[in-house]
């Protein structure tokens, strides 16, 4: 398994700002990836933070309002650039690879965002 | 391409009836499927999974789940519901290489005393 931390756990933002989401894991990992949850939603996957590239984006999501960084095997950013009501979700982050188990994913506590 | 349908959006039993959460799924690849619990103001907590072999799996918390490839389905049960057990389940299918999940809508189950 992993330990999986974020930071912050929860913010309040204004319209037009932007936040930046850290997610740091006990161990390396393989993969990492970011996932929203939207109030009373299921989970969607934002993108797959790469090591030393650039990450890899659903369909949907576009990297200059979710911009990431993932400069190590331990660590990843998510920042959601210029913020509106409609952001207000839950962030999360979550890793698999080997070692730590067989293709699960272990998630953080999540990020709540609210933006007035 | 995957998917996954979760029937009922809430599902209500009193306290030590049976709890039988549904998931069908859809893959072009044997799956890998999950279920993960999420109480409230929390992350996910991951119950059980199906990778291969057995194809009924036990998890924490006393639930279980039973792979079912003709009828694509991963049917979460436990034979008698706690209130703690009141929360979201999500179920989620991979077809592996450590590639991303693809979640259901997720069920709320209610508990009643």
């Amino acid at each position: 398994s992993a330990v999986i931390s974020q930071k912050p756990s929860r913010d309040i933002c204004q319209r037009g700002t932007s936040l930046t989401i850290q997610c740091q894991v006990d161990s390396q990992v393989t993969m990492m990836f970011w996932y929203r949850q939207q109030p009373g939603q299921s989970l969607t996957l934002i993108a797959t933070a790469n090591q030393g590239s650039e990450a890899t984006y659903e369909s949907g999501f576009v990297i200059d309002k979710f911009p990431i960084s993932r400069p190590n095997l331990t660590f990843s950013t998510l920042t959601v650039s210029n913020m509106s009501p409609e952001d207000s979700s839950i962030y999360l982050c979550s890793v698999t690879g080997w070692g730590i188990g067989d293709n699960e994913q272990f998630f953080g506590p999540g990020t709540r965002l609210t933006v007035l | 391409a995957q998917s996954v349908t979760q029937l009922g959006s809430h599902v209500s039993v009193s306290e030590g009836a049976l709890v039988l959460l549904r998931c069908n799924y859809s893959s072009s690849v044997p799956p890998y499927l999950f279920w993960y619990v999420q109480y409230p103001n929390q992350g996910l907590q991951l119950l059980l999974k199906y990778t291969t072999g057995a194809t009924l799996v036990k998890g924490i918390n006393g639930f279980e789940a039973e792979f079912k490839k003709s009828e694509t389905s991963f049917h979460l049960t436990k034979p008698s519901a706690h209130m703690s057990d009141a929360a979201e389940y999500f179920c989620a299918v991979t077809p592996g290489g450590f590639q991303k999940l693809v979640f259901g809508t997720g069920t709320r189950l209610l508990v009643s005393p």
